[in-house]
């Protein structure tokens, strides 16, 4: 595997279900990054991980539960969400010096996560 | 705090023709600048970055973009379209903090022959 992977790729789920997304990057960076992508709004920030300690939480509801467990690993805990969560997750990674935000991210493919 | 404009949320060319898409900015301090591309059902990849030195700046695919400070523009432009170019192109700034990119709402581009 190259880059960065996520699983799944499509993923309906009820309000009651919990479910995991799970993101993987093979490039050896030390930040990763959860986005929301919704129709008709620009990207949002969800969380940001240096090193695997959380940085930055975009006041993302709780229903949403990050989690990090080494530098090329990160996962999205789901529960009871609402339809209006529905979205394009998207996970990203960079690596940062110092934090000062010049360097690319590179992109997953992200998960298509349906809430009904 | 920074933020992002993209003018025109949807963008028809004709193969060939000039490609121009537009991104202003706003930024209390030096920014850095990208513009990325994502083709359905896929991420986001990167077509360029501007950090500091030359104001034009060249990426991938014939993609270019101008940094102008005094506009506070970093518009992207590619000289002849090509179908393959039909994405939706997203202009994002970075001000620090833990490459904490802010993104505009993105510009779809259509490519006709």
């Amino acid at each position: 595997e190259t880059g960065v992977t996520q699983t799944p790729r499509h993923l309906v789920m009820g309000m009651t279900n919990k479910k995991s997304l799970k993101c993987e990057q093979h490039l050896g960076h030390n930040a990763m990054y959860w986005y929301k992508q919704s129709a008709k709004k620009p990207l949002e920030l969800m969380f940001v991980y240096s090193l695997e300690e959380r940085v930055e939480n975009n006041s993302v509801p709780s229903r949403f539960s990050p989690e990090c467990p080494n530098s090329s690993h990160l996962f999205l805990h789901l529960h009871t969400l609402q339809p209006e969560d529905s979205a394009l997750y998207l996970c990203a990674s960079s690596q940062e010096v110092g934090g000062a935000g010049e360097n690319e991210q590179y992109f997953g493919p992200g998960t298509r996560l349906t809430v009904t | 705090a920074q933020s992002v404009t993209q003018l025109g949320s949807h963008v028809s060319v004709s193969e060939g023709a000039l490609v121009l898409l537009r991104c202003n900015y706003s930024s209390s301090v030096p920014p850095y600048l990208f513009w990325y591309v994502q083709y359905p059902n896929q991420g986001l990849q990167l077509l360029l970055k501007y950090t500091t030195g030359a104001t034009l700046v060249k990426g991938i695919n014939g993609f270019e973009a101008e940094f102008k400070k005094s506009e506070t523009s970093f518009h992207l432009t590619k000289p002849s379209a090509h179908m393959s170019d039909a994405a939706e192109y997203f202009c994002a700034v970075s001000a620090g903090s833990w490459g904490k990119l802010q993104f505009g709402a993105g510009t779809q581009v259509v490519v006709t022959p």
